[in-house]
């Protein structure tokens, strides 16, 4: 069964700096993991889809990174803003049929 | 492009009712359906996956006799939470693929937020 790991749970900073998001996973054997923004009381926002052939996805100041092997996935945030404040989750398949397994996020707080 | 539309986006009902939610993808054939719930501060937790002209399969620990599922279209799947209690109160969402074990992203509708009193 699959397990997803988000660390930190919460994080804090001051608008400008650069962060990184960071995800683990147990069953490796996935074709692709997904980054998604949740807003306080809304749905799921896909940020990036990573393919299991692919080591990296951009966009914008966004870059996500995919290492298989060690089951672990990052989310790099460049020159944070905020209005990039929000709960981001990273999400594996290993559920029936495929379903996404979440991790339980990273609530980030950008101060202006 | 894949648009997923999810309606309602709020019910407040009474304990006892049953409520049915709708999840449509607009612009493209779904083989795949997901049902999600989130509870307050937690994450999304997978309920069961729906397959057009199938039944769907449940996770472990989700009542299939509360929770019904149709995905009677290739483009529409069909939650009705059925004699709600407060304890079924949560974040109900949708999410679609064409298919899976593609490669393809899932994508999700907008949730229903779900208030039983």
């Amino acid at each position: 069964k699959q397990e997803v790991t988000q660390i930190p749970a919460a994080l804090s900073v001051p608008e400008g700096e650069n962060l990184v998001l960071n995800c683990s996973f147990t069953d490796s054997a996935i074709y692709n993991l997904q980054w998604f923004r949740q807003d306080p009381g809304k749905g799921l926002t896909s940020l990036l889809l990573i393919q299991s052939s692919q080591r990296e996805q951009t966009s914008g100041r966004l870059n996500a990174s995919l290492d298989k092997s060690s089951g672990r996935s990052t989310l790099y945030i460049a020159a944070s803003q905020p209005g990039d404040s929000a709960t981001y989750l990273c999400a594996a398949p290993g559920g029936g049929a495929d379903g996404l397994t979440f991790g339980k996020g990273t609530h980030l707080i950008i101060q202006p | 492009g894949a648009v997923v539309s999810q309606h309602p986006s709020w019910v407040i009902c009474k304990s006892g009712t049953s409520v049915k939610i709708e999840c449509r993808s607009l612009d493209f054939q779904a083989t795949t359906m997901f049902w999600y719930r989130q509870f307050p501060k937690q994450s999304l937790m997978l309920m069961a996956t729906s397959n057009e002209g199938s039944k769907a399969t449940y996770e472990q620990g989700v009542e299939k006799d509360k929770f019904l599922i149709n995905h009677a279209s290739l483009t529409l799947s069909t939650l009705t939470v059925t004699s709600a209690h407060p304890e079924d109160s949560s974040f109900y969402i949708c999410s679609a693929s064409g298919f899976v074990n593609s490669g393809q992203p899932q994508h999700f509708g907008d949730g229903t937020r779900l208030s039983i009193l």
